[in-house]
């Protein structure tokens, strides 16, 4: 099992709609966990921390289940704006280092 | 400004010749790291370090090397022995296993074998 999975995608949508990714990670002892945002050709930018209690800002809402090693992250009513990929990412072990899903892409369409 | 900076942001190589980016943040975080990726393909590991005089290979560490001689500076040497280095390279920095802030990173260097 790879130590971060994504949802392979791409994700083509309308606008207005909601999406969601999907993210599994293997190792039980991770301490932190986040989504990155890739515009094309550009590094990444944090989009959003995963809070134990799951966590809103704005049209987003990012939700992080221990047991079942599970985050997720919502986008309601998307904006063309919104196309990009959307990476997860995880970090622990012992290291503490940064462990990047493949990335979901997603496409939002007029 | 904090932040992390890299430079060159493109960066031609001939076959054979090793080439040297650099990576140089004053965010004082501790780890550093540096990730390749290639077209529509995630980021993968080369090298990361937790401390100055310290590192560590990554996923794909073979044809590369780094070196940590101030906390600052982390920089990422494409040597000969890598067959394909054409790709986009991240370096990012984050405080380490002392913290949980977020990773940050330079704006990206584009290598390309000529």
């Amino acid at each position: 099992r790879k130590e971060v999975e994504q949802d392979p995608g791409p994700f083509n949508v309308p606008e207005g709609a909601t999406v969601a990714f999907n993210c599994t990670y293997s190792n039980s002892a991770s301490q932190s966990f986040f989504w990155y945002r890739q515009d094309c050709r550009k590094e990444p930018k944090l989009l959003m921390s995963v809070y134990s209690s799951g966590n809103e800002d704005g049209r987003f809402t990012a939700q992080l289940n221990r047991a079942s090693q599970y985050i997720s992250l919502l986008i309601r009513d998307s904006k063309l704006s919104d196309s990009a990929t959307y990476l997860c990412v995880v970090k622990g072990g012992s290291q503490g280092n940064l462990i990047f899903g493949k990335g979901t892409k997603l496409s939002v369409k007029p | 400004d904090g932040g992390i900076t890299q430079s060159p942001k493109y960066l031609f190589r001939k076959e054979g010749q090793n080439v040297t980016l650099s990576c140089e943040q004053n965010l004082n975080h501790d780890a550093m790291y540096w990730y390749r990726q290639d077209p529509g393909q995630g980021l993968r590991l080369i090298y990361y370090s937790q401390i100055v005089n310290d590192f560590q290979k990554g996923d794909i560490a073979e044809g590369y090397s780094v070196s940590r001689e101030k906390k600052e500076s982390f920089p990422l040497t494409v040597t000969s022995a890598q067959k394909n280095p054409t790709a986009f390279y991240l370096c990012a920095s984050n405080m380490g296993p002392r913290g949980d802030t977020e990773a940050f990173f330079g704006q990206g260097t584009r290598l390309t074998v000529v």
